[in-house]
């Protein structure tokens, strides 16, 4: 397998505009995670899904942030507008049945800069 | 406050020498524990994660303790190298899902 996959890995933008961060997860995990980690705050979680469904939005900072998963082999993450303190590395991670005793494993992250 | 704390911020020691990394949470109900090694550039892999009634779990030169009634973690790594340069994140789940992440440690191992 091939891991999380994530795109794009870098993006700079102007602020105002939209953005789509993009997930593939590991085949048969059932749950995906995003989460934006910034030098002050570290990792935060987003949101996540469990069978595609949105289980936890509590993360999502405010009503600019949006999150989809239509099937179980894709999710984006959409931000708009875009400001440039939404700049960070998003990172999307998935996990088996049961990810409090299951494994996280993350992509790579996407390293969005909002100008 | 952050439930999940991990001392020190920063470490720098030379290579072939030993450290330890404290993680302290204050999380509750306790599920498991699990460090997380980041190279700089990438995403979080996972070391090693225990449950409540282990005290102990080895993974090559790292060896992470575990003591839920003080709620305290700590990663040890033998005979450094310089590739262990790398933050290391304490993850404590409550249940599924909830997972609390430290800040982690900045390790930096000089030749």
């Amino acid at each position: 397998d091939a891991g999380v996959i994530q795109s794009p890995r870098h993006e700079v933008t102007e602020m105002g505009q939209e953005v789509t961060l993009r997930c593939k997860p590991i085949s048969g995990h059932d749950y995906l995670f995003w989460y934006r980690q910034t030098m002050m705050r570290g990792l935060e979680l987003l949101i996540y899904f469990n069978n595609n469904v949105p289980i936890d939005d509590s993360g999502m900072p405010e009503d600019r942030f949006s999150a989809k998963m239509p099937n179980a082999s894709f999710s984006t993450l959409k931000i708009q507008p875009s400001e440039p303190r939404d700049s960070a590395v998003y990172f999307c991670a998935s996990s088996g049945q049961d990810p409090g005793a299951n494994v996280l494993t993350f992509g790579a992250g996407s390293r969005l800069t909002v100008l | 406050k952050n439930q999940v704390e991990q001392s020190p911020q920063s470490l720098i020691i030379l290579e072939g020498k030993n450290c330890t990394l404290q993680c302290n949470y204050t999380v509750s109900p306790f599920s498991n524990l699990r460090w997380y090694k980041q190279d700089t550039g990438r995403g979080p892999v996972s070391l090693t994660i225990m449950t409540f009634s282990e005290n102990t779990k080895s993974n090559g030169r790292y060896t992470a303790t575990l003591d839920a009634d003080t709620k305290q973690s700590s990663l040890h790594i033998t005979a450094s190298q310089l590739s262990d340069s790398a933050s290391y994140i304490c993850v404590v789940s409550a249940r599924a899902g909830d997972m609390r992440f430290g800040a982690g440690t900045r390790l930096t191992v000089k030749p």
